[in-house]
């Protein structure tokens, strides 16, 4: 079975760091595109970025270069995203999201991370 | 950046009624359009890629076409488990942007 499973639920305290990930089974993991997607809560879904694990070539979206890092471990199927000091701002359920489907849809989804940060 | 803009924002309907959500680009996306469908505390799924294509195991009931900019997804007959939020993408370029989805309820 294709599938992506994503690590569990973290809380944090505002400025420490966090490395979430995404581990890829069923499926030749260094062949696919892995995406990242951001929901606050109660609102819409955000496009993070993209890494291609056979040779982490990675692109971000503007309003995430430079806040987070995405990274990947072809090593152990597994994709990374990652922060340096979290801010209050960075609650959300992150997703990660094979880009399998055509025309680069994201055809296979993780189940979710929730990120709380909070004093 | 490609904007994507989704209408309506939500929608009242009722099981059997014929449902249309509307997607306009910012610029040309050729047919690098999907739509998926995500219910309250489950991950998106993805019903149509490349603007029509329906994907594996999605009822036939969904379909989606293209004119220029503007895509349509269309539900024909709506059933109990279609009340759920859509969402566009455009995966035509980075950054690959989503529409602000729409809330399609009883």
């Amino acid at each position: 079975e294709v599938q992506l499973v994503q690590s569990g639920a973290e809380v944090k305290k505002p400025g420490e760091s966090l490395k979430i990930s995404c581990k890829g089974s069923g499926y030749s993991f260094t062949s696919y595109w892995i995406g990242w997607v951001r929901q606050m809560p109660g609102k819409g879904l955000e496009w993070v970025g993209l890494i291609y694990p056979r040779d982490s070539d990675t692109r971000y979206s503007p309003s995430f270069q430079g806040q987070v890092t995405i990274s990947a471990d072809k090593s152990v199927s597994t994709a990374y995203l990652q922060w340096s000091s979290l801010k209050a701002s960075d609650i959300a359920m992150y997703y990660c999201a094979r880009q399998g489907g055509g025309l680069d849809a994201f055809d296979i989804w993780g189940q979710g991370t929730m990120v709380t940060v909070s004093s | 950046d490609i904007q994507m803009t989704q209408s309506p924002s939500s929608l009242s309907a009722s099981v059997g009624d014929r449902v249309t959500i509307t997607c306009r680009a910012s610029q040309s996306i050729s047919s690098y359009l999907n739509w998926y469908q995500q219910k309250p505390g489950k991950a998106p799924n993805l019903l149509i890629s490349a603007a029509s294509s329906l994907q594996s195991g999605v009822p036939s009931r969904f379909s989606g076409s293209a004119s220029g900019t503007d895509f349509t997804l269309t539900i024909s007959s709506l059933q109990p488990e279609d009340f759920a939020t859509y969402y566009c993408q455009q995966s035509y370029t980075t950054p690959y942007s989503f529409g602000q989805g729409t809330k399609l309820e009883i």
